[in-house]
């Protein structure tokens, strides 16, 4: 079944501590990103990545990093979350044309 | 800049009337237009899309979107609503670098 997978789906954490978020697509689409959907706001593009080893800033990078080593995974790291990152986070992937398929989300709370 | 705009946050209506979504989206170029649907608790479905040809795209769970460029919009139509629609929708065009800028959506509600 094509699938993009996040782990945890729900994460509470104190301010400071170093967090990762898992992403992985099983479809072997190049293009994958993270975005947050906060009320009223509708979805943010946080990063995206072309290919392996290609990544770029969206609308909200600020906090936030990426790696993609491998092209099924995307992990999005939070080196220092704040409580202004509590949120819920979605990874995409898809093919060219922008038809995403989305991760089931995760959300994050910072206390 | 690209921007896409839902101008109605929140819709009720009853089960069996019809619905439209409003979407109207800013784009230098010839869109590629999606209608996403997120149910309580779930991450983001595709219900359609556009990128070119017919203007009036069909949809999974009985849904249709027309695009008209002229009006720069893609409004979401259900001629008969059922209770499982109750859900948020998002409205989104793809840029140039496939990425997809989203509207703030609207939620539906569908009463009995």
């Amino acid at each position: 079944e094509a699938q993009v997978t996040q782990n945890p789906r729900y994460l509470i954490t104190v301010t400071g501590k170093k967090l990762t978020v898992t992403c992985s697509q099983n479809m072997n689409h190049e293009y994958m990103s993270w975005y947050r959907q906060d009320p009223g706001l509708g979805l943010r593009q946080i990063y995206y990545s072309m290919n392996v080893e290609v990544t770029d800033k969206g609308d909200v990078p600020e906090g936030y990093k990426v790696s993609r080593k491998e092209k099924r995974n995307f992990p999005l790291i939070l080196e220092s979350p704040s409580p202004n990152q509590t949120s819920l986070y979605f990874c995409a992937s898809s093919l060219w044309g922008g038809e995403a398929f989305f991760g089931q989300g995760t959300r994050l709370t910072v206390v | 800049a690209q921007s896409v705009t839902q101008p109605d946050i929140h819709i009720t209506v009853s089960e069996g009337a019809s619905l439209e979504l409003r979407c109207n989206y800013s784009y230098g170029a010839t869109p590629y237009l999606f209608w996403y649907v997120q149910s309580p608790g779930q991450g983001l479905q595709l219900l359609l899309k556009y990128f070119s040809g017919d203007t009036l795209v069909q949809g999974i769970k009985g849904f249709e979107a027309e695009f008209k460029r002229s009006q720069s919009s893609f409004n979401l139509r259900k001629p008969s609503v059922h209770w499982s629609d109750a859900a948020e929708y998002f409205c989104a065009v793809g840029a140039d670098t496939d990425k997809l800028i989203f509207g703030t959506g609207t939620r539906l509600q569908v009463f009995p």
